[in-house]
């Protein structure tokens, strides 16, 4: 099984400011990451696939990088809406997911 | 746009089977780009993929679940559905179907359901 680390595991920043989240897989997955946003009491929502493409409808402020084990999650200019769960989940074997990183506001 | 329900009992006692439905409105589960999973997550953990199912009745599962899952599909109500038998406390999620895309290039989970929550309590 192909193990996702995540980290920090709360990052704390303030509104406006850049956020940059990782992502390490435990053996190479390519570029078959995806990164997902969990608000409380609702499903994850998809934001971005193939490490760096942007789902439908995701605002130009995330964007992702990487490839092979190593990854990240950046937001450019945090708003109120982005203070949440993030997950990285590989797909280049099965499917497993990071345990998380919590986005809070400073 | 394609959206997706789930639905079934919140409640199981352990060593049951917990049975849940996923209904696809908007678009067909017969279409050919898919595969259709479950997913779960306790409250306050993360994520765990469960298995997937192919329009055409074809089947993966996660190895650590594989010996208590299985999904099916009905094509002609649009839905697919699990099981996973010998249900005990660490069973008890928020369970989530979701569509993911045959081709690596866009396999994200997309769209998800909204959840049910599944308690295993005597």
């Amino acid at each position: 099984e192909i193990v996702m680390t995540q980290s920090p595991a709360t990052l704390s920043v303030s509104p406006g400011e850049r956020a940059t989240l990782s992502c390490r897989a435990s053996q190479s997955v390519s570029s078959n990451l995806a990164w997902y946003q969990q608000k409380p009491g609702q499903a994850p929502r998809l934001l971005i696939y193939g490490a760096s493409t942007r789902a439908t409808g995701i605002p130009a402020r995330f964007s992702g990088s990487g490839s092979g084990t190593e990854f990240t999650l950046t937001i450019s200019s945090l708003q109120s809406e982005d203070f949440a769960v993030y997950y990285c989940q590989q797909y280049n074997n099965w499917y497993t997911f990071g345990q998380g990183t919590k986005l809070e506001i400073k | 746009q394609v959206q997706l329900q789930e639905s079934g009992p919140g409640l199981v006692k352990p060593s049951q089977t917990l049975s849940l439905t996923c209904t696809v409105s908007g678009g067909s589960i017969s279409s050919g780009s898919y595969y259709w999973s479950w997913i779960r997550q306790p409250a306050g953990k993360g994520l765990e993929w469960i298995g997937r199912i192919y329009t055409s009745g074809s089947t993966n599962y996660n190895p650590s679940l594989k010996s208590r899952v299985t999904i099916s599909v009905d094509t002609s109500k649009n839905q697919f559905s699990l099981k996973l038998s010998s249900v005990t406390a660490a069973d008890t999620a928020v369970y989530y179907c979701a569509r993911v895309g045959i081709a690596v290039a866009g396999a994200g989970f997309d769209p998800w359901g909204q959840g049910t929550l599944v308690t295993v309590s005597s």
